[in-house]
């Protein structure tokens, strides 16, 4: 069982629309990453929460501790956010290297 | 902004032969990096950790012999595919960081192919 459960699996909009995309996860995190995939593959890190909420330029994350649930929104959406969106969570545990458990994404299409 | 450099970004070789993916950070120095693997449809999923002058610490189920990572420097860490195989075929990326609270940095990937 996946311990970052992500929300919707594939999402279509059309350009303009606001777009919100959650993740959830299991036990308490220190940190929590948005991760953006383009189709050749290759990842962009997008935010990285702890607390709160970060904006950046049409992006907006958002994270509520308590209720182990992190929301990434895209406001006016256009074609070019069309990506694959992956949630990933450094876990709190002993000796951590910060390693990351990942969200399966969510795929984004955003339509003209 | 920081970048992480990774290569070669498509590779195709025969089952039998070892490959060598390198992952360099540009413009930070990088005491950390981590070598994942994605299949088609799946998630990322972390191989390994590498920190600069230390042996890797590979996760559980991931064979240290088959997949040698070396982080000789604060800018390099290789990963080195041996006598590989068919379902060795995924992408390979890398991702580094400064600090361990420092954000991290991707590679774009290697798309490897055995044939």
């Amino acid at each position: 069982k996946n311990e970052v459960e992500q929300s919707p699996q594939n999402l279509t909009a059309q350009e303009g629309e606001f777009i919100t995309i959650n993740c959830s996860y299991s036990v308490g995190i220190s940190a929590l990453h948005w991760l953006q995939q383009h189709p050749g593959g290759g990842i962009v890190s997008l935010f990285m929460l702890s607390s709160g909420k970060k904006k950046h330029g049409r992006l907006i994350a958002t994270i509520n501790i308590q209720e182990k649930h992190s929301s990434l929104h895209i406001t006016a959406s256009h074609p070019r956010d069309s990506a694959v969106y992956i949630c990933a969570v450094r876990y709190n545990y002993g000796g951590s290297q910060g390693n990351l458990i990942f969200g399966k994404g969510t795929k984004l299409s955003v339509k003209p | 902004g920081a970048v992480v450099s990774q290569h070669p970004s498509r590779v195709i070789c025969k089952s039998g032969t070892s490959v060598k993916i390198e992952c360099r950070s540009l413009d930070f120095q990088a005491t950390t990096m981590f070598w994942y693997r994605q299949f088609p449809k799946q998630s990322l999923m972390l191989m390994a950790t590498s920190n600069e002058g230390s042996k890797a610490t590979y996760e559980q189920g991931v064979e240290k012999d088959k997949f040698l990572i070396n982080h000789a420097s604060l800018t390099l860490s290789t990963l080195t595919v041996t006598s590989a195989h068919p379902e060795d075929s995924s992408f390979y990326i890398c991702s580094a960081r400064g600090t361990a609270y420092s954000p991290l940095h991707f590679g774009n990937g290697t798309r490897l192919t055995v044939t």
